[in-house]
C-alpha cells in the first residue's frame, strides 16, 4: 500500500542552525510534491513544490529537493529562527487524470530554540 | 484578496444528528478540496469538487458528502455522527492544476458528543 514517511514527529533545532526535514514515500509515483507549513488550530500553508523532473527548488530561506530514485524529498529551512517553529507537512500529488488528491505525510513538528 | 473562509470555526453535535459545513474559495479558483484531520490519522482526503462536479472521492463512507455550487462555494454534509467523525474539517482551494498549490481555509473544529 502507499505510504508517506516524515522522518521524525518532533525537531529542536538552535535558532541559526539549518533544519533539515525528511519525506519518504513507497508504492506511489508522485508528479508533484508540495511542502506546507502548519501552526495549531490554522489551516496549512503552501510553501513550495517540486516536479517530478525537478531536483531542486528554492524559495528565499527554504530549499527543497526531490529524488524520484531514492523516493525521498528533503526540505531545508536555513538560518532559523523561532518564528519557523510550527509543523511541516508534505504531500504528495499523482496527477491521476484530472482528479485532484493530495495524500500528506504525517508532518515533523520542527522548534526552533532561541 | 480575501482567504479562503471556512463556517462555522467550531461546531459540537450530538450523535446520530446530521452536519454540514460551508466553505468559500479564493475568488477565481474552481477547485475545492475536502479534507478531515485528527490527531491519530493526520490529514486524509475527503473529495475534490471543480466546477460543481466532483473529480474524486477518497475512502470515507458514503455518510460523508458535499456538493459544489455555481460560484464556487462548497458545502459537506455528515449525516448520522459518530464520535470518530470529531475532526477539524478544512477546505482547500485552487485553480485546478497542481502549479500553485492549495490554500487552505482555518477549518471546522467539529466535536461529537
Amino acid at each position: 500500500s502507499q505510504k508517506i514517511e516524515q522522518n521524525s514527529e518532533a525537531l529542536n533545532i538552535q535558532e541559526g542552525k539549518t533544519a533539515t526535514l525528511t519525506c519518504n514515500y513507497t508504492n506511489y509515483s508522485p508528479a508533484y510534491l508540495q511542502w506546507y507549513r502548519q501552526d495549531p488550530g490554522r489551516g496549512p500553508v503552501f510553501l513550495l513544490l517540486i516536479r517530478e523532473n525537478e531536483k531542486e527548488k528554492r524559495k528565499e530561506r527554504l530549499k527543497v529537493t526531490f529524488d524520484t530514485t531514492l523516493k525521498q524529498s528533503l526540505f531545508h529551512i536555513t538560518a532559523s529562527q523561532p518564528a519557523d517553529s510550527a509543523t511541516y507537512l508534505c504531500a504528495l500529488d499523482p496527477l491521476s487524470g484530472s482528479a485532484r488528491q493530495l495524500t500528506f505525510g504525517s508532518g515533523t513538528q520542527l522548534t526552533v530554540l532561541p | 484578496k480575501a482567504g479562503v473562509t471556512q463556517t462555522p470555526r467550531y461546531l459540537i453535535k450530538t450523535r446520530g444528528q446530521q452536519v454540514t459545513l460551508s466553505c468559500s474559495p479564493i475568488s477565481g479558483h474552481r477547485s475545492v478540496s475536502w479534507y478531515q484531520q485528527t490527531p491519530g490519522q493526520g490529514l486524509q482526503f475527503l473529495f475534490e469538487y471543480f466546477s460543481e462536479t466532483q473529480r474524486n472521492k477518497g475512502n470515507f463512507p458514503g455518510r460523508f458528502s458535499g456538493r459544489q455550487f455555481s460560484n464556487s462555494r462548497s458545502e459537506m454534509n455528515v449525516s448520522t455522527l459518530e464520535l470518530g467523525d470529531s475532526a477539524l474539517y478544512l477546505c482547500a482551494s485552487s485553480l485546478g492544476t497542481p502549479r500553485n498549490g492549495y490554500t487552505f481555509g482555518s477549518g471546522t473544529r467539529l466535536t461529537v458528543v
